[in-house]
């Protein structure tokens, strides 16, 4: 089945401690993504990788890292986690731009409380 | 960047009753998608619909790129459509594959 998987789906951490939420997609997609989504703010773009070795930020990329050692993984690490990262957390992956078809596909989220 | 709205923000139908929910976007785009949040948070892909128009089931959607909107119709709705229906679209210009969210309509569908 193509699909985007995340680990883990729900975490309660603690402020400081390090944290990587693991995003794997099997449909070949170059294109990957991460997100969060707050109340009354929508869903923000945090970083994207076009392919592997290639990543960029997005819109509220403060505080988080990520990396593309491989096509299907797209790991978010947030390597001092603080209370206002607090949130539910998407990857999404696509084909790139351009090409004919370029749906993005969401895994399930992952709900994030840092205390 | 891109503007996206969406009406209405809340929405409450009985059980059987149709509804029409829009999305207006402020420049060109190359992606357009509607998507429904159910209340376990899970992002449900309904359509990939830059232009056009496609239908699956009771639902439907419509996109009229040249005006810059979108609708998604809802027919004989359920109780299982309850939740947060957003459109997201990604700019014909500017960073690649990004989408941009509107803020989402809430439906309820009471019995």
């Amino acid at each position: 089945e193509a699909q985007v998987t995340q680990n883990p789906r729900y975490l309660i951490t603690v402020t400081g401690k390090k944290l990587t939420v693991t995003c794997s997609q099997n449909m070949n997609h170059e294109y990957m993504s991460w997100y969060r989504q707050d109340p009354g703010l929508g869903l923000r773009q945090i970083y994207y990788s076009m392919n592997v070795e290639v990543t960029d930020k997005g819109d509220v990329p403060e505080g988080y890292k990520v990396s593309r050692k491989e096509k299907r993984n797209f790991p978010l690490i947030l390597e001092s986690p603080s209370p206002n990262q607090t949130s539910l957390y998407f990857c999404a992956s696509s084909l790139p731009t351009g090409g004919p078809y370029n749906e993005q596909f969401f895994g399930p989220g992952t709900r994030l409380t840092v205390l | 960047g891109i503007q996206v709205e969406q009406s209405p923000p809340d929405l409450i139908l009985q059980e059987g009753a149709n509804s029409t929910l829009r999305c207006n976007f402020s420049d060109s785009v190359n992606n357009l998608q509607w998507f429904h949040q159910n209340p376990w948070g899970q992002l449900i892909n309904l359509f990939y619909i830059p232009s056009g128009t496609k239908q699956n089931g009771r639902l439907s959607a419509t996109t009229v790129a040249t005006e810059r909107y979108s609708l998604l119709y809802i027919s004989s709705s359920q109780t299982t459509d309850s939740g947060v229906y957003f459109c997201a679209v990604g700019g014909a210009t500017g960073t690649a594959s990004k989408l941009t969210f509107g803020t989402g309509t809430r439906l309820q569908v009471t019995l």
